[in-house]
C-alpha cells in the first residue's frame, strides 16, 4: 500500500477555494487516489476518486499530476460547513481501504 | 434510501463488562467493514465481510473481539471483556460489489464506547 502524506491541519475563511495536497510519492500503477470527509461525531464519507489528470463532482475536484505522486483536492468556495477532517487513500482497486490521520480543516468566518 | 443503522450510539461500561455493537447496512450491499477510530486518529479495520465470510479480519484482536454476520445482512461486533483502552468509536461501513472495487463505502454514524 501506498503511503499517503498530507498536512496535520489547515485554516481558510469563509468563501474561498481551498487546496489539500497529499503525497504518494511510491504510488503504484494500479493505484488509485481516493478521498473521504469526516464531520465531527459522524463516520467518514466518499467525496472524489481519481487515477489521472482532473475529476469533478458536485462537491470537490481531484487534480492529479502526470507523475501521480501526489494530487490536490480542491473544494470551491468553502463555507463553515466545510470544517471537516479529510482523508486522502491511494489503494488498488480490489485492496483493503485504511485511513491516515487525515487534514484537519478548519474554515473561520 | 436508509443508510447504515448503528446501535447503540453510546455506550458506557465498566471495565472487564461485556458490550456489543450492533449494524444494519445498505440494502443490497454485500461487504460489511467493522472499524475502530480512536480520537484524533483515522479509522482502522478490525474485520471484512463478503457476506457471511470473514474474509479479513487480521486486525481483530481475537482473544476479547468477535464478530458475527449470520445471515450475510446484520452484523454484531461484541467485545467480552472490555478494557481501559478500548474506548473509542466503532464504525460500521458497508459496499456495493461496485463499491468495493472502487473503495466508495458507506458509513455508519458509529457507536461510541467509554470503558471506566
Amino acid at each position: 500500500l501506498a503511503k499517503t502524506t498530507q498536512p496535520i491541519s489547515m485554516d481558510s475563511y469563509e468563501g474561498q477555494e481551498v487546496n489539500i495536497t497529499c503525497s504518494h510519492n511510491n504510488i503504484a500503477t494500479n493505484d488509485y487516489i481516493t478521498w473521504y470527509q469526516q464531520f465531527p461525531s459522524q463516520g467518514p464519507r466518499f467525496i472524489i476518486q481519481g487515477y489521472k489528470t482532473k475529476v469533478t463532482n458536485e462537491v470537490a475536484s481531484l487534480f492529479i499530476p502526470a507523475d501521480r505522486k501526489s494530487s490536490t483536492l480542491s473544494l470551491p468556495r468553502v463555507s463553515l460547513s466545510d470544517t471537516a477532517v479529510y482523508y486522502c487513500l491511494v489503494r488498488r482497486r480490489d485492496d483493503k481501504i485504511i485511513f491516515g490521520k487525515g487534514t484537519r480543516l478548519h474554515i473561520l468566518p | 434510501e436508509a443508510g447504515v443503522v448503528q446501535s447503540p450510539r453510546y455506550k458506557i461500561i465498566e471495565k472487564k463488562q461485556p458490550v456489543a455493537f450492533w449494524c444494519n447496512p445498505i440494502s443490497g450491499h454485500n461487504t460489511l467493514y467493522w472499524y475502530l477510530q480512536n480520537l484524533g486518529q483515522g479509522p482502522e479495520l478490525l474485520i471484512r465481510y463478503e457476506n457471511e465470510e470473514a474474509v479479513d479480519d487480521s486486525q481483530l484482536p481475537k482473544d476479547r473481539f468477535s464478530a458475527e454476520r449470520l445471515k450475510g445482512v446484520d452484523s454484531t461486533l461484541k467485545i467480552q471483556p472490555a478494557e481501559l483502552g478500548d474506548s473509542a468509536v466503532y464504525l460500521c461501513a458497508s459496499s456495493s460489489p461496485s463499491g468495493s472495487q472502487t473503495g466508495e463505502l458507506f458509513f455508519g454514524e458509529g457507536s461510541r464506547l467509554t470503558v471506566l
